[in-house]
C-alpha cells in the first residue's frame, strides 16, 4: 500500500518568513496527526484531525501555526512568521480510526530557520 | 502529568549480547504503551504494543503497572537492530501519543 506522503523533504527559510508543509495520508485513514520533532527529542503532537475536524490542538502555537484538512483527506501545516526555534522535523502520521492503534508516519519535512 | 522517560540516550552492546531499553511513564489513567523504531534513512514505524503481547523481531516488552515501566528486551542483539527506539504512551482513546526522547541502540560486530 502507498504510505503517508509529505512534501517538501527539506526547507530552508529565514526567520519571519512563512512556510507550508503538505501531507497526504494513507487512503481511507480518518485520523491525521502533525508532530514536531526537535533535534534530540521525541516527536511532540501539534494537532490531530478526525476526518476534517480538529480533535486536539492544545500544543499548537496558534499565534504562528495553523493547519487545515479540507475535505478530510490531505492536510497543510503553515508557520507564519517562522522563528529560529521552529527548526525541526515536521512529521505527518495517519491511522485508520484514531483509537490508540498503529500510526503510519511519513518521511517528514526538515525545516531549518536561519 | 503525562510523561515518558527514556533514561539512556545511547546504548551500545556487542552482537549476541542481551539488550534492555528502559522506559518509564507517568499517567494516572489506564495506559497504552508502544515501542516505535526508526532505522537509518527509514520512517518511524511501530515495533510493538503492550496490548498485543507479541514478540516482533525477537523483541518483547512487558507492562509493569507497579513500576510504571515498559522496558524493551531482546536476549541476543543483532547488528540490524541498530536504530533509534522511542517509547510512547497512549492516553484515552484519541490516538494521541506522548513520546519519550528516544534511545539510540548501537550493536557492534
Amino acid at each position: 500500500e502507498a504510505g503517508v506522503a509529505q512534501s517538501p523533504r527539506y526547507k530552508i527559510i529565514e526567520k519571519r518568513q512563512s512556510v507550508a508543509f503538505w501531507c497526504n495520508p494513507i487512503s481511507g485513514h480518518a485520523t491525521l496527526y502533525w508532530y514536531q520533532q526537535i533535534l534530540g527529542q521525541g516527536p511532540k503532537l501539534l494537532i490531530q484531525f478526525q476526518n476534517n475536524g480538529v480533535v486536539d490542538d492544545s500544543q499548537l502555537p496558534k499565534d504562528r501555526f495553523s493547519a487545515e484538512r479540507l475535505k478530510g483527506v490531505d492536510s497543510t501545516l503553515k508557520i507564519q512568521p517562522a522563528k529560529l526555534e521552529d527548526s525541526a522535523v515536521y512529521l505527518c502520521a495517519s491511522s485508520l480510526t484514531g483509537d490508540n492503534e498503529k500510526l503510519f508516519f511519513g518521511s517528514g519535512t526538515q525545516l531549518s530557520v536561519l | 502529568a503525562q510523561r515518558v522517560t527514556q533514561p539512556e540516550k545511547l546504548l551500545s552492546v556487542f552482537k549476541g549480547a542481551p539488550v534492555e531499553l528502559k522506559c518509564n511513564y507517568s499517567y494516572s489513567g489506564s495506559p497504552e504503551l508502544f515501542w516505535y523504531v526508526q532505522y537509518s534513512r527509514q520512517r518511524l514505524q511501530l515495533l510493538l504494543r503492550h496490548i498485543s503481547r507479541e514478540s516482533i523481531k525477537g523483541f518483547t516488552a512487558d507492562l509493569n503497572k507497579g513500576e510504571t515501566s515498559f522496558h524493551l528486551k531482546k536476549p541476543f542483539a543483532q547488528e540490524e537492530d541498530s536504530a533509534m527506539y522511542y517509547c510512547a504512551l497512549g492516553t484515552g482513546n484519541t490516538g494521541k501519543l506522548i513520546f519519550g526522547q528516544g534511545t539510540t541502540l548501537q550493536v557492534k560486530p
